[in-house]
C-alpha cells in the first residue's frame, strides 16, 4: 500500500491567518518531503524531512513552518501568507535511499491552498 | 541549459496509438528516473521508476533509459483517454541523508482523442 495522506485537501484563509496543513504515511518511510506545484508547473522542492530532522530547507520564506512530530507525520504551518502562495502543496515520502535502487518518492493528493 | 528539458507538448494523439515521451538531462550525476502521472488537479502518480540503463515494462508502460545519451522515454501501447493527463519526468541524485533531490521536467500534456 504505497499511501501518502494529505489534509484538508482544500483550504482558503487570509493573509493574517493561521493554519496548518497535515500529512501522514504510514509505509515506514524515513525521509519525507514537501513541494509546492503552482499551475503547469513542475512542483518546487520546500523542504525534507529525513529520520525526523530538517535536512533540507530550499530558502524558503519563514512564513512557511514544517514540522515532523514522528515518522509518520508531516504538518506545514502556514501564516501570515500573500496570495502568491496559492498553490498544490504536496506531500511525498520514500524510504532511506541506497545505491543500487530500491524504493522511490510517493506523492499525496496534494493540499490546494487558496490565500485571500 | 536546463538540467532536465521535456517538451511541454500539448501532445494530441487518436486512441489506441502508441505515445513516446522524451526527456534529456546534462547532469551525468542522475541515478535515479522517474516517471509520473498527473491528472488535472490531483498529486503525481509514480508510474515507473528506473536506475539503471536499459527497458522496463509494466503493462502498457514501457520505460527506457539511455544514460550513454542522457535520454529516457516513456512509450504507452493502445494509448486509452484515461492516458489524457500530464506526464512529468523527474530524476535524482542521492540527496542529505538518503534522501531524494528530484529534478523535474515541465511536464508533457497528452490528450488522447477516442
Amino acid at each position: 500500500d504505497t499511501e501518502v495522506t494529505q489534509t484538508p485537501k482544500h483550504l482558503v484563509m487570509g493573509m493574517t491567518n493561521k493554519k496548518s496543513l497535515k500529512c501522514e504515511q504510514h509505509m515506514g518511510h524515513r525521509a519525507m518531503y514537501w513541494y509546492k506545484q503552482k499551475a503547469k508547473k513542475p512542483p518546487e522542492l520546500m523542504f525534507v524531512y529525513s529520520y525526523e530532522k530538517l535536512s533540507i530547507n530550499e530558502s524558503v520564506p519563514s512564513r512557511f513552518s514544517p514540522e515532523c512530530p514522528n515518522s509518520s507525520l508531516l504538518n506545514l504551518h502556514l501564516h501570515a501568507l500573500q496570495p502568491e502562495d496559492s498553490a498544490l502543496y504536496l506531500c511525498a515520502s520514500s524510504q532511506e535511499l541506497r545505491t543500487g535502487g530500491g524504493n522511490t518518492i510517493y506523492f499525496g493528493e496534494g493540499s490546494w491552498l487558496t490565500v485571500v | 541549459q536546463k538540467e532536465v528539458e521535456q517538451d511541454p507538448g500539448p501532445l494530441s494523439v487518436p486512441e489506441g496509438a502508441i505515445v513516446s515521451l522524451n526527456c534529456t538531462y546534462s547532469n551525468s550525476a542522475f541515478q535515479y528516473f522517474m516517471w509520473y502521472r498527473q491528472y488535472s488537479r490531483k498529486g503525481p502518480e509514480l508510474l515507473m521508476y528506473t536506475y539503471s540503463s536499459g527497458n522496463k515494462e509494466d503493462g502498457r508502460f514501457t520505460a527506457q533509459v539511455d544514460k550513454s545519451s542522457k535520454y529516457i522515454s516513456l512509450f504507452i501501447r493502445d494509448s486509452q483517454p484515461s492516458d489524457s493527463a500530464t506526464y512529468l519526468c523527474a530524476m535524482s541524485v542521492i540527496g542529505g541523508a538518503g534522501s531524494y533531490q528530484l529534478t523535474f521536467g515541465k511536464g508533457t500534456k497528452l490528450s488522447v482523442i477516442p
